[in-house]
């Protein structure tokens, strides 16, 4: 079965400090894998969207890294600050389906 | 400004009372979506539609209905709400492809 699991649930971290989130996928055959960041009550906003031929992409102080081969990816967060409190979710495609399977996202909260 | 507009953004209705939400984009996107969202759960697919007159169930179509008469709208139908359909609502369209998918702001709903 097509699933997609995140780890921590949770995690609390001081500002300024720098965090990463992992998500483990077997989701078969692979198309691409996306990091979403959805703020409290808001709609998810796309971070990064990595293929099978990508192992690394950035987007300001978010960092996705992508191992096809053991089905695993990590979001890493450099220099926290307050706005980067949300869920981060990790959300993986099939080749030849339009659907995305969705993680249940961590819960990251950044404190002063 | 490119984006996905749902309408309401909060309703409050009774059971049974039947009820639509509008959701809207102006980016020529052929797929469109519609999830739901509760507490301690990612988000689940309600419904999809890679084109006009194309739509197919998602992971959880029970109790919905939808239709796609024209490419930019998707309206989600609830025909006898029932107090299990309380969530938060999310409609988002992308482009065929790996292509980045967008999120409207959210609507959420209650049923007494």
């Amino acid at each position: 079965k097509n699933q997609v699991e995140q780890s921590p649930q949770s995690l609390i971290i001081l500002e300024g400090k720098n965090c990463t989130l992992q998500c483990n996928y077997t989701v078969s055959p692979f198309s691409n894998l996306r990091w979403y960041k959805q703020d409290t009550g808001r709609g998810p906003v796309s971070l990064t969207i990595m293929t099978f031929s990508e192992n690394t992409k950035s987007n300001g102080r978010y960092t996705a890294t992508l191992d096809a081969d053991t089905k695993q990816s990590s979001l890493h967060i450099t220099a926290s600050q307050l706005s980067d409190s949300a869920s981060y979710i990790c959300v993986v495609s099939a080749k030849g389906n339009y659907q995305l399977i969705w993680g249940a996202g961590t819960k990251l909260i950044i404190k002063p | 400004e490119a984006q996905v507009t749902q309408n309401p953004r909060y309703l409050i209705t009774v059971t049974g009372k039947k009820l639509t939400v509008t959701c809207s984009q102006n980016m020529n996107h052929e797929y469109m979506s519609w999830y739901r969202q509760d507490p301690g759960l990612g988000l689940r697919q309600i419904y999809y539609s890679m084109n006009v007159e194309v739509t197919d169930k998602g992971d959880v179509p029970e109790g919905y209905k939808v239709s796609r008469k024209e490419k930019r709208n998707f309206p989600l139908i609830l025909e006898s709400p029932s107090p299990n359909q309380t969530s938060l609502y999310f409609c988002a369209s992308r482009d065929r492809g790996i292509h980045e998918q967008y999120f409207g702001p959210g609507t959420r709903l209650t049923v007494t």
